[in-house]
């Protein structure tokens, strides 16, 4: 069974810019949730997406946002880029809303200049 | 607000040198309590979930347990192939996010 993947997995992006990551899940799974990692600030909490719908929602700045897919892939995008936000962005899934055996995905590497 | 401290953040062991890390949370109503390990470069791999006080599951070398107020895995004769970083979350019910803590890093020498 393949596992969750991420597209890109590698971006370099400039200050100001945006930009949009993917996440595919594992066949059958239809939760997705967005995970920032940074050296200084560990995992942390983006938002979670069950049929289609945004169900939880880390503390982030608006300019942070996702949604999914009747497929349940999902999208999350960052606008007007900082240079805070580099970091790896992770996404997992797990089967259902509230069940939380959560399989992650490689991530993104978001280097922002 | 939820906390999850882990201790030690750095941890060298010889090959066979049996440990344990150590996972401390403050939660109101704790759901489940998970470990994952990550290598460089990777995703954090699932490892274990754990729901109520006295739990306890093993893995090859690996065992978590759970108290009301702390996690250990437990590494017995750990192999080189042991070493990433260990992380622990917990999720709050009637809440739905993991909050993790920032990792314990187990190097283990040949």
């Amino acid at each position: 069974k393949a596992g969750v993947t991420q597209t890109p997995r590698y971006l370099i992006k400039t200050r100001g810019q945006q930009v949009t990551l993917s996440c595919s899940p594992i066949s059958g799974h239809r939760s997705v949730s967005w995970y920032q990692q940074t050296p200084g600030q560990g995992l942390q909490f983006l938002f979670e997406y069950f049929s289609e719908t945004q169900r939880n929602k880390g503390n982030f700045p608006g300019r942070f946002s996702g949604r999914q897919f009747s497929n349940s892939r999902s999208e999350m995008n960052v606008s007007t880029l900082e240079l805070g936000d580099s970091a790896l962005y992770l996404c997992a899934s797990s089967l259902s809303f509230g069940v939380y055996e959560q399989y992650f995905g490689p991530g993104t590497r978001l280097t922002v200049t | 607000e939820d906390q999850v401290t882990q201790s030690p953040e750095a941890l060298r062991l010889q090959e066979g040198e049996s440990s344990s890390l150590n996972c401390s949370y403050t939660v109101s109503g704790l759901r489940g309590l998970f470990w994952y390990r990550q290598d460089p470069g990777k995703g954090p791999e699932f490892l274990f979930t754990l729901y109520s006080a006295g739990e306890e599951k093993e893995k090859e070398r690996l065992k978590a347990t759970l108290t009301k107020k702390e996690s250990f895995l437990h590494i017995t004769a750990p192999k080189p192939e042991d070493s990433a970083t260990y992380l622990c979350a917990v999720q709050r019910g009637g809440s739905e996010k993991l909050v993790f803590g920032k990792g314990t890093k187990l190097t283990v020498n040949p």
